[in-house]
């Protein structure tokens, strides 16, 4: 029973270069979402998707995008990495009763 | 001002003892509220929703005030093993889902 599954745990990413974190979820949940969590900031919305094929933005979405590839999978882009962007990300489902499942996280830092 | 507002602790109690945190949030329009934990380094998990007339779950309480716009969770008994962050959750909407920077509780034996 997988739940959320998120890769990579960890990256060490330098100013400039991009990558992409990739989640899927098994429990066929329509909605799924991108957090990120900094010190004293609690968890902040980066991106969500309602169903397969549509994205829309959250609180924090500037130096990212989204893709849902398809009801599984949800998957969020750095283009060009900045210190900034230094955090721990989470990936989301919601079930029809309003619990949020996540991943493990993926803990990224940026030089 | 943050949309919904927590005490960040820490919360040091001993073994046994009652906690209570509040949370207060400013959207009116919030639908349903709940608590999740989440421990160290790990993912945030759902501890339990909350309802308008109250509701328990074992040692945990949580309750509803909508006309003062807050939530509270109150733990009886606390054990070691409820040492954790404390994280209380608004939902306005699918795209609104705001959460608190979290309460740190820490059980002392």
């Amino acid at each position: 029973n997988a739940g959320v599954t998120q890769t990579p745990k960890f990256q060490v990413l330098k100013t400039g270069q991009s990558m992409t974190l990739q989640c899927a979820q098994d429990m066929n949940h329509n909605s799924m979402y991108w957090y990120r969590q900094d010190p004293g900031m609690g968890l902040r919305l980066i991106y969500y998707s309602a169903s397969e094929g549509t994205t829309d933005k959250g609180e924090v979405p500037n130096g990212y995008n989204v893709s849902r590839l398809n009801k599984r999978e949800f998957s969020l882009r750095l283009e060009s990495a900045a210190p900034s962007q230094t955090s721990v990300y989470f990936c989301a489902s919601i079930a029809n009763t309003g619990e949020l499942f996540f991943g493990e996280g993926s803990r990224l830092t940026v030089l | 001002r943050k949309e919904v507002e927590q005490d960040p602790g820490p919360f040091n109690v001993p073994e046994g003892a009652t906690v209570a945190f509040n949370c207060t949030y400013s959207n009116s329009a919030s639908q349903s509220f709940f608590w999740y934990r989440q421990d160290c380094r790990k993912e945030p998990k759902l501890l339990m929703s909350v309802y308008s007339s109250g509701n328990e779950d074992g040692r945990f309480t949580a309750q509803l005030n909508r006309a003062s716009q807050y939530i509270s969770l109150l733990i009886r008994d606390s054990k070691l093993s409820d040492s954790a962050t404390y994280l209380c959750v608004a939902y306005s909407s699918a795209s609104k889902i705001i959460f608190g920077s979290g309460t740190r509780l820490s059980i002392r034996p």
